[in-house]
């Protein structure tokens, strides 16, 4: 039962537009959410996160919207650079629980 | 600091052999993780440790696979014996333990079982 579902595998973008990648939860419980970013042969890495008491939260050329009554969220980057194309998941849990249950990720390509 | 090291980055073996995987946390951190990651199912937490006390090992699949945390600086995750639909990539990850801070990588062991 995946809790937690990234259901576009890739994505490619032109290098300078808007990467706009998504996640949807089915677990009411999960208030805190979180996205991390791995480059091939590494660990993922933390990017940014969002406590269901906010609908946004931005940081640099990230933002990430949370849509809780749709149990969506999603993570914008903007301008993309080539840097960006990585694999991203998404994860969530519930506030003050470190067990993180993560999607499957999404493989961002930027086109130059 | 030289992050989560784990070891070794590439393990092939043959069907039936006992592995044993082992992670190094970041130093004062207190919980540590071990993570799979499958194309199927994406990053499976498999247990979590907090001041080398296992908290929660719902992930662990089956009784071929333990893990422990003898120290604060030292964890293993074995299978014995291995299968094929083990091959993956292992990943162990620390964090400070407060709350939500965020976990901390190392780079994996990539498992081939044939």
């Amino acid at each position: 039962d995946q809790q937690v579902k990234q259901n576009s595998p890739s994505l490619s973008v032109q290098e300078g537009r808007i990467s706009i990648l998504n996640c949807d939860y089915t677990n009411s419980m999960f208030d805190y959410f979180l996205w991390y970013k791995k480059y091939p042969a590494e660990g993922p890495t933390f990017l940014i996160s969002i406590s269901s008491i906010k609908d946004k939260n931005e940081d640099g050329r990230f933002t990430v919207f949370l849509n809780k009554s749709a149990k969506h969220l999603s993570l914008h980057i903007v301008p993309s650079q080539p840097g960006d194309s990585a694999v991203y998941f998404c994860a969530a849990t519930e506030f003050g629980n470190e067990k993180l249950t993560f999607g499957t990720g999404t493989r961002l390509t930027i086109i130059p | 600091d030289a992050g989560v090291i784990q070891s070794p980055r590439h393990e092939v073996t043959e069907m039936g052999q006992e592995v044993t995987l082992r992670c190094k946390p970041i130093s004062g951190h207190n919980s540590l993780f071990w993570y799979r990651q499958t194309m199927m199912r994406g990053l499976e937490l498999l247990i979590y440790f907090n001041n080398n006390v296992p908290i929660d090992d719902s992930g662990m699949p089956e009784d071929r696979f333990s893990a422990k945390m003898p120290n604060a600086s030292f964890s293993t995750l074995k299978i014995q014996p291995s299968e094929p639909r083990d091959s993956a990539v292992y990943f162990c990850a620390s964090s400070l333990g407060t709350g939500n801070s965020p976990l901390h990588f190392g780079n994996g062991t990539r498992l081939t079982v044939t």
